[in-house]
């Protein structure tokens, strides 16, 4: 089976630009988190999707957003980027059951000057 | 709110030795604690998980031991190798599921030959 693909693998943008971030998920896996990680803060939850619905959020602003299509494959939105936004993002993606095994993409990498 | 800390952030040892990482949480209905191994420029890898209702999971080298009543876990890697060096994060899945992990901050374990 292929893992978690996520697209781009690098992006820059500048400030005040918005972002879409791509995650195909591991084939049969129908829920998608998608994680924020920095230097600073380490791995902090962004939100988990399951069958095109949001079923949690972590404490980010509303310019972060995301869905999940019908085949499960998943993007997330940033608008006005900050240079604080400026992270590895990470999704991963798991069986649809809670607490089950996480699976992780290579992240998408995101500069903003 | 939420979280987990680990310790210690850095740990440094001879090939052949023992290395032992400590995390606690503070949610104490959390039911599912994974860890996961980050080799450099790679994405996290899950390297061992344990449930609330058991004590200790052992895989080969690597074994998770789970304290409920102290709220805490702890990763132990016995005859380490230079290539378990890398950052180690543990995990708890708050309560309600849904796949949402809080991580902690990381431990950078280098094994020196």
């Amino acid at each position: 089976k292929a893992g978690v693909t996520q697209t781009p693998r690098y992006l820059i943008k500048t400030r005040g630009q918005q972002v879409t971030l791509s995650c195909s998920p591991i084939s049969g896996h129908r829920s998608v988190s998608w994680y924020q990680q920095t230097p600073g803060q380490g791995l902090q939850f962004l939100f988990e999707y399951f069958s095109e619905t949001q079923r949690n959020k972590g404490n980010f602003p509303g310019r972060f957003s995301g869905r999940q299509f019908s085949n499960s494959r998943s993007e997330m939105n940033v608008s006005t980027l900050e240079l604080g936004d400026s992270a590895l993002y990470l999704c991963a993606s798991s069986l649809q059951e809670p607490n089950e095994k996480l699976f992780f993409g290579s992240g998408t990498q995101l500069s903003v000057l | 709110g939420e979280n987990v800390e680990q310790h210690p952030s850095t740990l440094s040892v001879q090939e052949g030795d023992s290395a032992v990482i400590k995390c606690t949480y503070s949610d104490s209905a959390s039911n599912y604690f994974p860890w996961y191994k980050q080799e450099l420029g790679k994405r996290p890898q899950l390297i061992i998980d344990i449930r609330s209702n058991v004590g200790e999971k052992k895989d080969q080298r690597i074994a998770v031991t789970l304290n409920k009543t102290a709220k805490h876990f702890s990763l132990h890697i016995t005859e380490t190798q230079p290539e378990d060096s890398a950052v180690y994060f543990c995990a708890a899945a708050t309560s309600g599921g849904y796949n949402k992990l809080i991580f902690g901050a990381g431990t950078r374990l280098a094994v020196h030959p």
